[in-house]
């Protein structure tokens, strides 16, 4: 209950394109939904994050959707550039002070 | 920007000897964690401290695991006695106030041989 899936587990888009990765729970005590982008050799880095009385953030070219009937969220990068090419992370947290439970990863490579 | 700074980088271990890595959380953060994350795998959490106590642990969080803050400004990680499944990265965060996603440190590469 405590698992958050995560898919796809690689992307490939092309400079311009749109990027989607999709997240779901099972765990409604989940109410904190946050995005990390990691590059390789380094920490992830909190991107961008949710709670479930929202359906949608939007920060510059990245936006989350929230399903909260679904237990679905979703990452959407708009214009991907090849300077996006990293390993994003999901991850769902509840409480205060916040454990995460992370997605497994997935690996998006922007083509020029 | 504020950092979370870990040390060393990269460490090397006889399996069985005692590892501490180290951290140094953002000032003002009052929330210190540990992740770690087996090469290609998934981010795991380990254990979350607050108010110089463990709030929550895992599972994989045993005997073999503690953490301290032995003064104001590092937060530790012992390894008592190192296995070869011990062998990933780990990364320390730190949160402010619990309530937000954190900031995570560059990780401590531990390889157990």
């Amino acid at each position: 209950q405590q698992q958050v899936k995560q898919s796809p587990q690689s992307l490939i888009v092309q400079k311009g394109g749109i990027s989607i990765i999709n997240c779901a729970y099972e765990n409604t005590a989940f109410d904190y939904f946050p995005w990390y982008q990691q590059f390789p050799g380094k920490g992830p880095a909190l991107l961008i994050a949710i709670r479930p009385d929202v359906s949608e953030k939007k920060e510059g070219r990245f936006t989350i959707s929230f399903n909260k009937s679904a237990k679905q969220f979703s990452l959407h990068i708009m214009d991907s550039q090849p300077g996006d090419s990293a390993t994003y992370f999901c991850a769902a947290g509840w409480g205060y002070g916040q454990n995460f439970v992370f997605g497994p990863g997935t690996r998006l490579s922007v083509l020029p | 920007e504020p950092e979370v700074t870990q040390t060393p980088s990269h460490q090397v271990t006889q399996m069985g000897q005692e590892v501490i890595l180290r951290c140094v959380p953002i000032s003002n953060h009052l929330y210190f964690y540990w992740y770690r994350q087996i090469l290609g795998q998934k981010v795991e959490f380990l254990v979350s401290f607050y108010n110089n106590e463990i709030s929550e642990k895992s599972e994989i969080f045993d005997d073999q695991f503690s953490v301290e803050r032995p003064d104001g400004s590092n937060f530790t990680l012992k390894i008592r006695s190192t296995k070869l499944e011990d062998s990933a990265m780990y990364f320390c965060a730190s949160s402010r106030d619990g309530n937000y996603g954190y900031t995570f440190g560059s990780g401590t590469r531990l390889t157990v041989v």
